[in-house]
């Protein structure tokens, strides 16, 4: 079953406004990850957060973690058309080990009008 | 450097017939996973490959699928009687261990079974 769940499944926003996904899991976690994904070709990774973190940014971008709701949320400031992608969600289980499998949700398209 | 690597970028089949899917991780990276993707989906977890270990093949899908590394370095994805249901984008990823739990994605070889 689906671990990562994000929303909304898409998104379209003009360019220079914030765009926002949530994320939610099931179970308990090392780690989530969020990625992004063009034109359905590979993955690049944009941010890690740890379990005991509960925000994190990196440029433009600002990821927060709620472990008591199995939540998180991925924030895009002043998008860019070039900000145009799928973004994932992955949890790296607790339990399962450092470096093992991944686990993703289905993905938010976002939009970015120019 | 160089990225995760993966061939062909793009195989087309017929139903029945044997695929090999190759994936050259970035060198030092002493952990490997394959994924799959189908049109719209999120990435569905294959199998995982750490050094030595025995690898974790819980997400391969049936028999037929198969993996192996050789060497710690490159791996091949083998499926065998493939099926139309087979019809997705193989991910491969590579990272570096050693709890460094960032995977890092090559551009994926998208396989269509007529």
């Amino acid at each position: 079953s689906q671990q990562g769940e994000e929303d909304p499944q898409a998104l379209s926003i003009q360019e220079g406004e914030n765009a926002t996904m949530n994320c939610s899991y099931k179970t308990s976690i090392n780690n989530l990850q969020w990625y992004r994904q063009n034109s359905g070709r590979g993955l690049v990774h944009l941010i890690l957060i740890r379990s005991n973190e509960r925000e994190k940014h990196s440029g433009r971008l600002r990821v927060t973690l709620d472990t008591s709701k199995k939540s998180s949320s991925l924030l895009i400031t002043a998008s860019r058309a070039a900000d145009t992608a799928s973004y994932f969600c992955a949890t790296d289980e607790f339990g399962t080990g450092a470096n093992s499998k991944l686990t993703f949700g289905k993905g938010i398209t976002l939009s970015v009008r120019p | 450097g160089a990225g995760v690597s993966q061939s062909p970028s793009n195989k087309v089949t017929e139903k029945g017939k044997d695929v090999e899917l190759r994936c050259d991780p970035i060198s030092g990276h002493t952990a490997l996973y394959w994924y799959r993707q189908s049109l719209g989906q999120g990435l569905e977890f294959l199998i995982y490959f750490q050094g030595n270990s025995a690898p974790d093949k819980s997400g391969l899908p049936s028999d037929r699928f198969s993996a192996e590394r050789t060497g710690g370095s490159v791996s091949t994805l083998t499926i065998q009687r493939t099926q139309q249901e087979d019809s997705a984008v193989y991910l491969c990823a590579s990272s570096l261990g050693q709890d460094q739990e960032t995977q890092y994605f090559g551009p994926g070889t998208r396989l269509l079974v007529l």
